[in-house]
């Protein structure tokens, strides 16, 4: 069984529109990641979460500990928001971080 | 900001050669990680190192496998006889007291 899962898998929208992207995970954590990976392969580091709500221009992370469930918004999508989100669990400080499969975001014009 | 280098970014070798993947971490960083990405699937825990050695490994890090801190900021992971299966994306990625993890942009090791 996967410790981290994501949904949607895949997800096209227009642009302006407001992006909701779930993950959930099974194991106790320290932190929960979100990262963005971009079609040539790098991975960037969104958010790191323990509780709560971090907000970083339009890029909102939550996390509900108790669900064990966070969920990443992108408000007034842009196309260059297209990328891959991946959710990511970690579950103690300097401990390996375990990827969820990705979500795979198209934002057409 | 400061980043996490990775060099080369795309390295082309024989099957059974010895590959060797840079990485400079952050410089002020203590723990480090590798990574690989096989295409289409996700990204996966190889090892990671504190202290000079190893803290955790995964079951993908055999024997072929290895990593060295040869000096203050390099990180080198080597495979020692490669296989068709080692082709993938390989992270490295670094961290400090309460940061999340900072990736490099990977090399992308392609085995002929």
């Amino acid at each position: 069984k996967n410790e981290v899962e994501q949904s949607p898998q895949n997800l096209t929208a227009q642009e302006g529109e407001f992006i909701t992207i779930n993950c959930s995970y099974s194991v106790g954590i320290s932190a929960l990641h979100w990262l963005q990976q971009h079609p040539g392969g790098g991975i960037v580091s969104l958010f790191m979460l323990s509780s709560g709500k971090k907000k970083h221009g339009r890029l909102i992370a939550t996390i509900n500990i108790q669900e064990k469930h966070s969920s990443l918004h992108i408000t007034a999508s842009h196309p260059r928001d297209s990328a891959v989100y991946i959710c990511a669990a970690q579950k103690t400080s300097y401990d390996k971080v375990i990827f969820g499969p990705g979500t795979s975001l198209s934002v057409i014009p | 900001e400061p980043e996490v280098t990775q060099t080369p970014s795309h390295q082309v070798t024989q099957m059974g050669q010895e590959v060797i993947l840079r990485c400079v971490p952050i410089s002020n960083h203590l723990y480090f990680y590798w990574y690989r990405q096989i295409l289409g699937q996700k990204v996966e825990f190889l090892v990671s190192f504190y202290n000079n050695e190893i803290s955790e490994k995964s079951e993908i890090f055999d024997d072929q496998f290895s990593v060295e801190r040869p000096d203050g900021s390099n990180f080198t992971l080597k495979i020692r006889s490669t296989k068709l299966e080692d082709s993938a994306m390989y992270f490295c990625a670094s961290t400090g007291t309460g940061q999340p993890q900072h990736f490099g942009d990977g090399t992308r090791l392609s085995i002929l």
